[in-house]
């Protein structure tokens, strides 16, 4: 069993909906990414939590530490916002620190 | 070496000198990320590499800091002008880049930094 658990695999919807991924470990962690990479191969850093919620234009991202389990949202989903989003946490063990990726998301948005 | 290396260890610099922290990740690793750490609090994502682009560069607090991955290996973060609250460590990790699976990415010892 991944230590990293993301849902669903592969996600599509139409245009204009509000999606929701989500992420679930098994391990303590001291913070949480979400990232989005686009069908060229490029990674971008939307969000690193460790508590609550983060908001940046349409996107949201949640995290309940006592339930291991944060959640990606996008409102009013666009064409453009299809790409892979991949869940990844941060173990705190100073000197052999690791950042642990999941399996991602892969979304398409239909116009 | 094994394992991400960075550089110095430790750094002390008077206020408003310039420094260059070092890191070289893992061989074969594309993804390299810088982060820093103050006393006490949770480590802050400051920018991030895939080869030598710099994908996101949004966790940089302002622009006396910058970073540069020139051949898609060795890492340099740089300070410009250092101020006291730039005090922290800085943490560097690579991993290989994403893809079927997990992935891990690994970090280094860090560089303490201290602005006096």
């Amino acid at each position: 069993k991944n230590e990293v658990e993301q849902s669903p695999q592969n996600l599509t919807a139409q245009e204009g909906e509000f999606i929701t991924i989500n992420c679930s470990y098994s391990v303590g962690i001291s913070a949480l990414h979400w990232l989005q990479q686009h069908p060229g191969g490029g990674i971008v850093s939307l969000f690193m939590l460790s508590s609550g919620k983060k908001k940046h234009g349409r996107l949201i991202a949640t995290i309940n530490i006592q339930e291991k389990h944060s959640s990606l949202h996008i409102t009013a989903s666009h064409p453009r916002d299809s790409a892979v989003y991949i869940c990844a946490v941060e173990t705190p063990d100073f000197g052999n620190e690791k950042l642990t990726f999941g399996t991602g998301t892969r979304l398409t948005i239909i116009p | 070496g094994a394992g991400v290396s960075q550089s110095p260890r430790y750094k002390v610099t008077k206020r408003g000198q310039d420094v260059a922290l070092r890191c070289d990740p893992i061989s074969g690793h594309v993804s390299l990320y810088w982060y820093r750490q103050a006393l006490g609090q949770g480590p802050e994502f400051l920018t991030y590499f895939n080869y030598e682009a710099q994908q996101d560069k949004s966790g940089l607090p302002n622009d006396r800091f910058s970073a540069e991955r020139p051949e898609g290996s060795i890492s340099t973060l740089t300070i410009q002008r250092t101020e006291q609250r730039d005090s922290a460590m800085y943490r560097c990790a690579s991993s290989l880049i994403r893809g079927a699976g997990d992935t891990e990415a690994f970090f280094g010892q860090g560089t303490r930094l201290t602005v006096v």
